[in-house]
């Protein structure tokens, strides 16, 4: 069943913990992105993946971490230095052949 | 600076009540144009894309349409099950495979 998984759906940080958000695709995807969505507003890139061991930043990369080992999992870390984490991250994926991205079912994250 | 502006903010319609939402741009040589729906709580959905002026594209009650400045998704005969938030992005010509996500219509559809 191809597709595209976050975990976990839910996620509570106390302040100053780092948490890592997961996403893994099987769609045999070369790129692959984080967005933010706050309430009532559109998507804002965080950072994105073209290829395995590369990454760059997207608009608000400041106080987010991402690693890219396997061309499956492009995990999101949300640290300390973020200062407003609290939103749905959203992971998506997409390729050099098909110019439209696909996303996963996201991941509600709250600052306690 | 590219911009994508999604109007209305919100629109209400009753079952069967037709009607359009626009999404205006300002990217030149626009690479294409995307049309997603989220339902609440969970990841957008893909429904359109669009890539030059004058194509349309149509799925089940939903036609989107394309002008060298604007995108409209026509909806005929809505079904409360049509209540969500659409989303437009466009895909600049200098920047990949990037989407720039407009702020989305949330459609309210009363049987």
């Amino acid at each position: 069943d191809g597709g595209i998984t976050q975990s976990p759906k839910y996620l509570f940080r106390k302040e100053g913990q780092n948490v890592t958000l997961s996403c893994e695709q099987n769609l045999n995807h070369d790129a692959m992105y984080w967005y933010r969505q706050d309430p009532g507003q559109g998507l804002r890139l965080i950072y994105y993946s073209q290829i395995v061991n590369d990454f760059q930043k997207g608009d608000i990369a400041e106080g987010y971490s991402v690693s890219r080992e396997k061309k499956e999992s492009f995990p999101l870390t949300v640290t300390s230095a973020q200062k407003n984490p609290t939103a749905f991250y959203l992971c998506a994926t997409g390729g050099y052949v098909v110019n439209e991205q696909f996303f996963g079912p996201g991941t509600r994250l709250t600052v306690l | 600076e590219d911009q994508v502006t999604q109007s209305p903010e919100a629109l209400r319609l009753q079952e069967g009540e037709s009607s359009s939402l626009n999404c205006s741009y300002t990217v030149s040589g626009l690479r294409g144009l995307f049309w997603y729906r989220q339902d609440p709580g969970k990841g957008p959905e893909f429904l359109f894309t669009l890539y030059s002026a004058g194509e349309e594209k149509e799925k089940e009650r939903l036609k989107a349409t394309l002008t060298k400045k604007e995108s409209f998704l026509h909806i005929t005969a809505p079904k409360p099950e049509d209540s969500a938030t659409y989303l437009c992005a466009v895909q600049p010509p200098d920047a990949g495979n990037m989407l720039t996500f407009g702020g989305g219509t949330r459609l309210m559809v009363k049987p």
